[in-house]
């Protein structure tokens, strides 16, 4: 049982540089989030994905952009990378509003 | 605006007795509730939910109160044991969004 599959694990980037980070779900799950957590911050939102074809802006979104093209995926990406964004991001998924959400390992990025 | 809070960043208990953790919101629109448990350098796992339309739900030692009227829920653990050391998070989900939102989390620490 694969459930939340996030890759990479950790990551260094240089200012100004992009990356994607992926998320895959086997559960088929509709739902998707993607969160990041700053020391002593909890869990901000970013985007949220309620089906395949649709997202939606969370708590934190300017930086990052998502695209949800099948119900398994749902890569976050970095343009210009920002030591702002130095986090660890999880992505979660869920079968629906109401259902509990399973969450990834985390990848832990930072940008120097 | 923080939407949902925990205003305890920390709770020492001693083992056997209770541990009590709490959790307020602001927005009346959510209607369901979830706990997460968090361990260090692992993404969070689901703990115990409740709908909105119930006050009590309870799963072995693990008891969620909701107050609706005061926008307050609380997580009962009893007895502590050790191992539930570990960061707590409340979040609420939006009747009308597809959105889960995170507090900043109460770390609990059970002392033999």
């Amino acid at each position: 049982n694969a459930g939340v599959t996030q890759t990479p694990k950790f990551r260094i980037l240089k200012i100004g540089q992009s990356m994607t980070l992926q998320c895959t779900q086997d559960m088929n799950h509709n739902y998707m989030y993607w969160y990041r957590q700053d020391p002593g911050m909890g869990l901000k939102l970013i985007y949220y994905s309620v089906g395949a074809g649709i997202t939606d802006k969370g708590e934190v979104p300017n930086g990052y952009n998502v695209s949800r093209s099948t119900t398994e995926d749902f890569p976050l990406r970095l343009e210009l990378a920002a030591p702002s964004q130095t986090s660890v991001y999880f992505c979660a998924s869920s079968y629906s509003r109401n259902t509990e959400a399973f969450f990834g390992q985390g990848t832990r990025l930072t940008v120097v | 605006d923080q939407q949902v809070k925990q205003n305890s960043p920390s709770l020492s208990v001693q083992e056997g007795r209770i541990s009590i953790l709490n959790c307020d919101y602001t927005n009346s629109m959510f209607d369901y509730f979830l706990w997460y448990k968090k361990y260090p350098a692992e993404g969070p796992t689901f703990l115990i939910s409740i709908s909105s339309i119930k006050d009590k739900n309870e799963d072995g030692r693990f008891t969620v109160f909701l107050n609706k009227s005061a926008k307050h829920l609380s997580l009962h653990i009893v007895p502590s044991q050790p191992g539930d050391s570990a960061v707590y998070f409340c979040a609420a989900s939006d009747t009308s969004q597809g959105n889960l939102i995170f507090g900043k989390g109460t770390k609990l620490s059970v002392k033999p």
